[in-house]
């Protein structure tokens, strides 16, 4: 069936270190590829996201690169602090429509 | 910033009870979700909504789930018997557009527990 497959399920690095984040997914038609942050107790927050047109989008210490080819996408961060530890979940329309399939999410701690 | 927001933060309720989860998405958003997140998984699509009707859903939103836009404002699931698997928690989401490109905001869920 449709799906996202997220690697790794935890990640722990040293502060400053970078960290990264792998997904793909199954669907060769989805086009928009979202990645949520979520501290604890809160509701997933949209970080940053790519559009099947470009291969790369940078925000500050944040990246996602989409390779469509391959049917994968990842998030770079760089320069951890350990206000990035939260659990990281990608996301990807798959199927008809726009409702969103998640990844299985990664714990990153990022170690002071 | 305009935010999706949800109440109650958590509920509390007996197996084989009525819940209302409720949510005020953001003012000028079309389109309504809500996804689930059972403890320590992943997070799950149950249902879309636009112009009074459900646009998809889940197998996991049966007969036991309804979804409501009572108001102009407010976006309601119901769970009318709620199961001890019903535990989780509600995220609703809003976009203000159907394409696949489109952003969702999230909520910052309500915890149910079904005891």
């Amino acid at each position: 069936g449709e799906n996202v497959e997220q690697h790794p399920s935890t990640l722990s690095v040293q502060e400053g270190d970078s960290a990264v984040i792998k997904c793909t997914y199954s669907d060769s038609a989805s086009n928009y590829f979202p990645w949520y942050k979520q501290e604890l107790g809160k509701g997933p927050q949209l970080i940053i996201d790519i559009r099947s047109n470009v291969g790369e989008k940078k925000d500050q210490r944040i990246a996602v690169t989409l390779n469509k080819t391959a049917k994968h996408f990842s998030l770079h961060i760089t320069e951890t602090q350990p206000e990035d530890s939260a659990v990281y979940f990608c996301a990807a329309p798959l199927a008809a429509g726009n409702k969103l399939t998640f990844g299985g999410g990664t714990r990153v701690l990022v170690k002071p | 910033e305009p935010e999706v927001t949800q109440t109650p933060s958590h509920q509390v309720t007996q197996m084989g009870q009525e819940v209302i989860l409720r949510c005020v998405p953001i003012s000028n958003h079309l389109y309504f979700y809500w996804y689930r997140q059972i403890l320590g998984q992943k997070v799950e699509f149950l249902v879309s909504f636009y112009n009074n009707e459900i646009s998809e859903k889940s197998e996991i939103f049966d007969d036991q789930f309804s979804v409501e836009r009572p108001d102009g404002s407010n976006f309601t699931l119901k769970i009318r018997s709620t199961k001890l698997e019903d535990s989780a928690m509600y995220f609703c989401a809003s976009s203000s557009d159907w394409s696949s490109y489109n952003e969702q905001f999230f909520g910052p869920g309500t915890r149910l527990t079904v005891l």
